[in-house]
């Protein structure tokens, strides 16, 4: 398997555009994660979803952000619009119960706003 | 609630020293835990995990992490640190949450340094 797949790699954007990210999780994984890492904040969980339905949005920091989970092969993060302090490294990482809940991380996407 | 904690947030050895990164932990229930290393510029990497069985897990890279409920602790070990482990880690444990239980609460993460 190509692990947990994560696109852009990098994003840069101005300040009130709409961003997308995008993650593929590992085949056969029924969660999904959505990570936030910040020198400032550390690793922050965002949202979780298991089986395609979102379980968890507590992280989520305020409206301008959104998530969905189309299908079991497909997540995006959007942030819109976008502000200067959303600049950050996103994480997306999946896993199963069948792994005792073990998480597989992506790459990762760094998103810049400026 | 379930909580780990990193008291370190750096830790710093020679190469060729045995290297310790310590985590504690609090669940109600039968702990699930696990450390991530991450290295520059990478995404989190899984490097063991104790879920139940023997108390000294081992892992990849060398690591191993020893389970002691007593002490509510998974310290991760190596017994001779090499330069290419300088890295961050992470301690994390399941939280059982209601009957969901498909998320981990990681800590704050320590940075490993190893000096030649």
């Amino acid at each position: 398997d190509a692990g947990v797949i994560q696109s852009p790699r990098h994003e840069v954007t101005e300040m009130g555009q709409e961003v997308t990210l995008r993650c593929k999780p590992i085949s056969g994984h029924d969660y999904l994660f959505w990570y936030r890492q910040t020198m400032m904040r550390g690793l922050e969980l965002l949202i979780y979803f298991n089986n395609n339905v979102p379980i968890d949005d507590s992280g989520m920091p305020e409206d301008r952000f959104s998530a969905k989970m189309p299908n079991a092969s497909f997540s995006t993060l959007k942030i819109q619009p976008s502000e200067p302090r959303d600049s950050a490294v996103y994480f997306c990482a999946s896993s199963s119960e069948g792994l005792s809940y073990e998480q597989y991380f992506g790459p990762g996407t760094r998103l810049t706003v400026t | 609630a379930q909580s780990v904690a990193q008291p370190e947030d750096q830790v710093k050895v020679a190469e060729g020293n045995p290297l310790t990164v310590k985590c504690t932990y609090s669940v109600s229930g039968n702990p699930y835990l696990f450390w991530y290393v991450q290295y520059p510029n990478r995404g989190l990497q899984f490097l063991l995990k104790y879920i139940t069985g023997d108390n000294l897990v081992k892992g990849s890279y060398g690591f191993e992490a020893e389970f002691n409920k007593s002490q509510t602790s998974f310290h991760l070990k190596k017994p001779s640190a090499l330069v290419s482990d300088s890295a961050l880690y992470f301690c994390a444990v399941r939280d059982f949450h209601f009957l969901e239980g498909g998320k981990l609460i990681f800590g704050q993460g320590t940075e490993l340094s190893v000096k030649p």
